[in-house]
């Protein structure tokens, strides 16, 4: 199983729709989770940080379920500016309090007028 | 968000010839700065982990003699590709880790020519 694996898309949606991502990841010892967005030929951004009790920013909403390793990231009412790579990114805790992220290859999406 | 600079953003070398990358924390103090590389349509790849004042941690199948690092100040880690090939072709991704959160540079475009 890959450390942290994600659908590759590419998700081809409608302005105005709702869309979500799912990732799920491999060790249970993970500590921290984050969404990052990366736009073609460009750094990743953080988008949000991921927390236990599930979070919320503006159109998006991010969900931890640590039973199923699985983190999901939901985007309501798609702008066109929205089309990005998604990266699901999961701090891999090694032991004695290291840190070190584990990106996924990224859910593309695309949304369309 | 934190804010870090990179520089340059886009270098074209000879092989065989060695390119200095520069990585700065611009508005915090970033104890560890990594180095990833990013091939074309594949996900970032953690080259190293510097940290100031110590050796940068290398990754497995990383060549410390060929990439060498240092992080001589709490705001820059460098990066110098020694004789670079074009193999070495890639965009180069630093980022600062401020508390358990990393925040990307721009990233630097490197073409061997």
């Amino acid at each position: 199983r890959k450390e942290v694996e994600q659908d590759p898309g590419p998700f081809n949606v409608p302005e105005g729709a709702t869309v979500a991502f799912n990732c799920t990841y491999s060790n249970s010892a993970s500590q921290s989770f984050f969404w990052y967005r990366q736009d073609c030929r460009k750094e990743p951004k953080l988008l949000m940080s991921v927390y236990s009790s599930g979070n919320e920013d503006g159109r998006f909403t991010a969900q931890l379920n640590r039973a199923s390793q699985y983190i999901s990231l939901l985007i309501r009412d798609s702008k066109l500016s929205d089309s990005a790579t998604y990266l699901c990114v999961v701090n891999k805790d090694s032991g004695a309090g290291s840190y070190q992220l584990t990106f996924g290859k990224g859910t593309k999406l695309s949304v369309i007028p | 968000g934190a804010v870090v600079s990179q520089h340059p953003s886009r270098v074209i070398c000879k092989s065989g010839t060695s390119v200095k990358i520069e990585c700065r924390s611009l508005d915090f103090q970033a104890t560890t700065m990594f180095w990833y590389r990013q091939f074309p349509k594949k996900s970032l790849m953690l080259m190293a982990t510097s940290n100031e004042g110590s050796k940068a941690t290398y990754e497995q199948g990383v060549e410390k003699d060929k990439f060498l690092i240092n992080h001589a100040s709490l705001t820059l880690s460098t990066l110098t590709v020694t004789s670079a090939h074009p193999e070495d072709s890639s965009f180069y991704i630093c980022s600062g880790k401020r508390g358990y959160e990393q925040y990307f540079g721009p990233g630097t475009r490197l073409t061997v020519t």
